[in-house]
């Protein structure tokens, strides 16, 4: 089983809503990450798990709050979020940190209204 | 990070193969050189990567240049499913922190 799976496939949430977005992956990864990608853009990384620790935050804003509760899975939760922050939200996981291959889910698509 | 310089777009015909360059004039010694690529409405999946030797797998070909500031990932023969944007990435100093640049988008032609 090579896949990530990413739920729910679409997502539209008003500024004062909390909702969460969820990844999973049953690969035995150890790594996991997750990237906003706007539209016609390149992923932007936001945050890596290393081991269920938070190994790296881009200096992401605190209304977005990652979990990683397992090693299999990593959640991304939303609070107060703005219309800007629309894009479609991408997980991956990979063997480990340092390693070369990322594997990438679908993706969420987030609409705030 | 180390930056990388790709054409915005390429065009190719069908079966016929496609070199796509990417130059890393600041690349570092410790820096892998790894290629994504992004196909409509899908996330991004890994097509190789290399540090100094020139790499084959399934899917494509990785040739290096020798000082390491350039790069062309090589498909054989493009079929219409590999029309798609080609991110080509530098590692930096931690090998899991991707950091995707515009890309290329390839058009393949029947």
């Amino acid at each position: 089983d090579t896949e990530v799976t990413q739920t729910p496939k679409h997502l539209v949430m008003g500024m004062t809503n909390k909702k969460s977005l969820k990844c999973e992956q049953h690969m035995g990864h150890r790594a996991m990450y997750w990237y906003k990608q706007k539209a016609k853009k390149p992923p932007e990384l936001m945050f890596v798990y290393s081991y269920e620790k938070l190994s790296i935050n881009e200096s992401v804003p605190s209304r977005f709050s990652p979990e990683c509760p397992n090693s299999s899975l990593l959640n991304l939760h939303l609070h107060a979020l703005q219309p800007e922050d629309s894009a479609l939200y991408l997980c991956a996981s990979s063997q480990g940190p340092g390693a070369n291959e990322q594997y990438f889910g679908p993706g969420t698509r987030l609409t705030v209204t | 990070d180390a930056k990388t310089t790709q054409p915005n777009s390429m065009e190719s015909n069908e079966e016929e193969p496609v070199h796509l360059p990417c130059n890393h004039s600041t690349i570092s010694g410790t820096d892998y050189i790894h290629w994504y690529r992004q196909l409509p409405s899908q996330g991004p999946e890994y097509v190789i990567h290399g540090l100094t030797s020139n790499v084959n797998n399934r899917m494509a070909s990785l040739a290096i240049a020798e000082d390491r500031k350039s790069s062309t990932l090589i498909l054989h023969r493009a079929t219409l499913r590999d029309a798609a944007v080609y991110y080509c990435i530098l590692s930096g100093e931690y090998g899991n922190k991707l950091v995707f640049g515009a890309g290329t988008i390839l058009r393949v032609k029947s």
